[in-house]
């Protein structure tokens, strides 16, 4: 089955740098690579995702790319505020790329200080 | 006011008990999922359904167990074969598998004393 590690465990940066998560995955039919974000004590969000058919995606401050070949794919946040203080998390599509089961990484803590 | 709703929010459980947890959506979705989290070990699946009567094992199945008999209504049980019980657990719903975003519902954490 799939396997999606996620990198770094915790992140720590001052209010206004960059972040950049980092995720690679195991199974190369995965097509599908969503973002959620888990404040303290609240359910885990979509914040951005991306098809195989694209290399890179931004909403605002948030950017996901993609590399098919290397099989890894990253957040990046700039300029970041506290409000980006959070547990991400990378996931990728199932066996087959089935949309039906995801994959999660482990979690990367991003505490943002100001 | 659409969402996915889980009770009980907290649980606690003594060992050799059975418990279910309640997971009721009216977003109209097809597909329905189970995860747990512990800490450092990010969301594992435990059970999916993609449609009334059907379900999957996800990659921890093992002393859980489902059913889908309503499309709003996915319980999960956790069984007194389940060796370590004790954590967070997650339902969520999405669409179809044109639309890849998961809803969450805000969670049951279950503590087997």
């Amino acid at each position: 089955g799939e396997n999606v590690e996620q990198h770094p465990s915790t992140l720590s940066v001052q209010e206004g740098d960059s972040a950049v998560i980092k995720c690679t995955y195991s199974d190369s039919a995965s097509n599908y690579f969503p973002w959620y974000k888990q404040e303290l004590g609240k359910r885990p969000q979509l914040i951005i995702d991306i098809r195989s058919n694209v290399g890179e995606k931004k909403d605002q401050r948030i950017a996901v790319t993609l590399n098919k070949t290397a099989k890894h794919f990253s957040l990046h946040i700039t300029e970041t505020q506290p409000e980006d203080s959070a547990v991400y998390f990378c996931a990728a599509s199932g066996s087959g790329g089935s949309n039906y089961k995801l994959t999660f990484g482990k979690g990367t803590l991003l505490t943002v200080n100001p | 006011d659409g969402g996915i709703t889980q009770s009980p929010k907290y649980l606690f459980r003594k060992e050799g008990q059975n418990v279910t947890l309640s997971c009721e959506q009216n977003l109209n979705h097809d597909a329905m999922y189970w995860y747990r989290q512990d800490p450092g070990q990010g969301l594992r699946l435990i059970y999916y359904s993609q449609i009334v009567n059907d379900f999957q094992k996800g990659d921890i199945a093992e002393g859980y167990s489902v059913s889908r008999e309503k499309k709003e209504s996915f319980p999960l049980t956790v069984t007194s074969a389940q060796k370590n019980p004790t954590a967070f657990y997650l339902c969520a719903s999405h669409r179809d598998r044109n639309t890849g975003e998961l809803f969450f519902g805000e969670g049951s954490r279950l503590t087997v004393l």
